[in-house]
């Protein structure tokens, strides 16, 4: 067990550009989460997948933030058109089973639009 | 007002010190109560969760929760100074738009142990 792992760690961008972020979760978990955390904030939930359904999606999540997760194993989620209030730090999560409680975070996509 | 309250900190302590860090919550219909440790700029470590009221203990951690009174803690002992970082509380139910599957957190409390 390896762990959630997230890629990149970092990415720099201008405001405008798009950007894709891609998240390994635990293997055989059946579920995987994304949430945005701001600095001195809490972890803000964005959007929910059981294996490949996306089953939630935060009104936080606009039509710019698009999310997939092909064949129920790794996710992405892309953002278009960045703007500078996206940066953040992006953080996946996953759990097994039928409860939401148990989730375990990957380190995070630290994103800096400049 | 948040769903979840938490006293941002920091909070300072010496080595050695009883640390209690508390969250309390509006929503009624959060049924696990979860705490996460965070060090700075990593992902948050899932240190324990409790489901309803009462208590649970791992190693010097010991988390309680009330949900008459809508507040939780988590009580560390025997503090140490790796175990600076930002405590996260995070509670799972039906949040205010609805959804049983997804963590509502706090703001988090900066803790620093010192030597």
């Amino acid at each position: 067990d390896t762990g959630v792992s997230q890629n990149p760690r970092h990415k720099i961008t201008k405001r405008g550009q798009n950007v894709t972020f891609r998240c390994d979760p635990i293997s055989e978990h059946n579920r995987l989460y994304w949430y945005r955390q701001t600095l001195g904030q809490g972890p803000e939930f964005l959007t929910y997948f059981q294996n490949e359904a996306q089953l939630e999606k935060s009104r936080l999540l606009s039509d710019r933030f698009s999310a997939e997760r092909p064949k129920g194993s790794f996710s992405t989620l892309e953002i278009q058109r960045t703007e500078q209030g996206d940066s953040a730090m992006y953080l996946c999560a996953s759990s097994a089973g039928t409860g939401a409680y148990e989730q375990y975070f990957g380190p995070g996509t630290r994103l800096t639009v400049t | 007002q948040k769903e979840v309250e938490q006293d941002p900190g920091p909070l300072s302590v010496p080595e050695g010190a009883i640390v209690s860090l508390n969250c309390t919550y509006s929503n009624s219909a959060f049924q696990y109560f979860m705490w996460y440790r965070q060090y700075s700029r990593k992902g948050p470590e899932l240190l324990m969760y409790t489901y309803s009221s009462g208590n649970k203990e791992d190693g010097r951690f010991t988390a309680q929760v009330d949900k008459s009174s809508k507040y939780i803690s988590l009580f560390i002992r025997d503090s140490q100074p790796s175990d600076s970082a930002t405590y996260l509380c995070a509670m799972e139910g039906w949040g205010l738009t609805g959804g049983g599957n997804k963590l509502t957190f706090g703001t988090g409390t900066q803790l620093k142990v010192e030597l």
